[in-house]
C-alpha cells in the first residue's frame, strides 16, 4: 500500500532557529499533499495544502512567513517552521491522497519542542 | 462546510468486549475514511467506506450514505486497540478530508 515517510519523528530546537519537516510518498507520486499540527486530545487542524510545482495553500490563520512549504517534487513537500517560539511546539502531521477518488495516507508526524 | 460528529467522545472498556464507534455527517460524501491513531501518533488507515459495509478482522465498518452516518465495530477489543479513532469526509469537489473531533478509546486488562 502507498506510504508516506516523515522526518524527522521528534526535534528540539532553540527559540529562534528554523526546523525543516519532510514528508516523502515512497511507491507513488503525490500531486497533493497536507499539512496538519495537532495539539493534544485535539483532532487535526489543517494548515495547508501543498501542491507539486505550485504555491501551497494556507487555511486561514495560519502564517505563511513561519510555516514555509515546498512541494518541488511529486514525491516531496517540506515544512520548514522559521524562528521557531515555544508556542510553535506540537505535533505536525502530513498527509498524500492517493488518488482523486481515493483516500489520505500520513505520515509518522513530527514532535516538536521548543526551548 | 460539512460538519462532522463522532461518538462517544471517549470510551472505556475491558479486553474482550465490543463497542461501536458512530460518525455522523451533515451532507453527502464522496470519501470515508476510518483512522486509529495509537499512542505514538501515527495515524492507520483502517477502512475507505464511502458507502457499504467492510470488514478485516476484528473491525468492520458500515457507512450507510443515504442516511449521514458510518459506524465502526471493534469485537473482542484487546490493548492494542487504544487510542483515538478519526473519521474523515470529503464531500463535493473538495479534495481536503473534514476530521470529526475523534473518539478516544481505552482498552484495559
Amino acid at each position: 500500500g502507498a506510504v508516506v515517510s516523515q522526518h524527522p519523528s521528534r526535534v528540539i530546537c532553540k527559540s529562534g532557529t528554523s526546523v525543516k519537516i519532510e514528508c516523502r510518498s515512497l511507491d507513488f507520486q503525490a500531486t497533493t499533499m497536507f499539512w496538519y499540527r495537532q495539539f493534544p486530545k485535539q483532532s487535526l487542524m489543517l494548515m495547508a495544502t501543498s501542491n507539486e510545482g505550485s504555491k501551497a495553500t494556507y487555511e486561514q490563520g495560519v502564517e505563511k512567513d513561519k510555516f514555509l512549504i515546498n512541494h518541488a517534487s511529486l514525491t516531496l513537500s517540506t515544512l520548514t517552521v522559521t524562528s521557531a517560539h515555544p508556542e510553535d511546539s506540537s505535533f505536525y502531521i502530513c498527509s498524500a491522497a492517493t488518488g482523486p477518488q481515493g483516500g489520505y495516507t500520513f505520515g509518522s508526524g513530527t514532535r516538536l519542542t521548543v526551548v | 462546510g460539512i460538519q462532522v460528529e463522532q461518538s462517544p467522545p471517549d470510551l472505556i472498556l475491558q479486553e474482550g468486549a465490543n463497542s461501536t464507534l458512530r460518525c455522523n455527517f451533515s451532507d453527502s460524501v464522496n470519501n470515508l475514511q476510518w483512522f486509529h491513531q495509537n499512542p505514538w501518533g501515527q495515524l492507520i488507515n483502517l477502512f475507505y467506506i464511502p458507502s457499504g459495509t467492510k470488514q478485516n478482522g476484528r473491525l468492520s465498518a458500515t457507512t450507510v450514505a443515504t442516511e449521514r452516518y458510518s459506524l465502526l465495530y471493534i469485537s473482542s477489543s484487546q490493548t492494542t486497540d487504544s487510542g483515538v479513532y478519526f473519521c474523515a469526509v470529503r464531500s463535493g469537489g473538495s479534495y481536503i478530508p473534514t476530521f470529526g473531533r475523534g473518539t478516544s478509546l481505552i482498552v484495559h486488562p
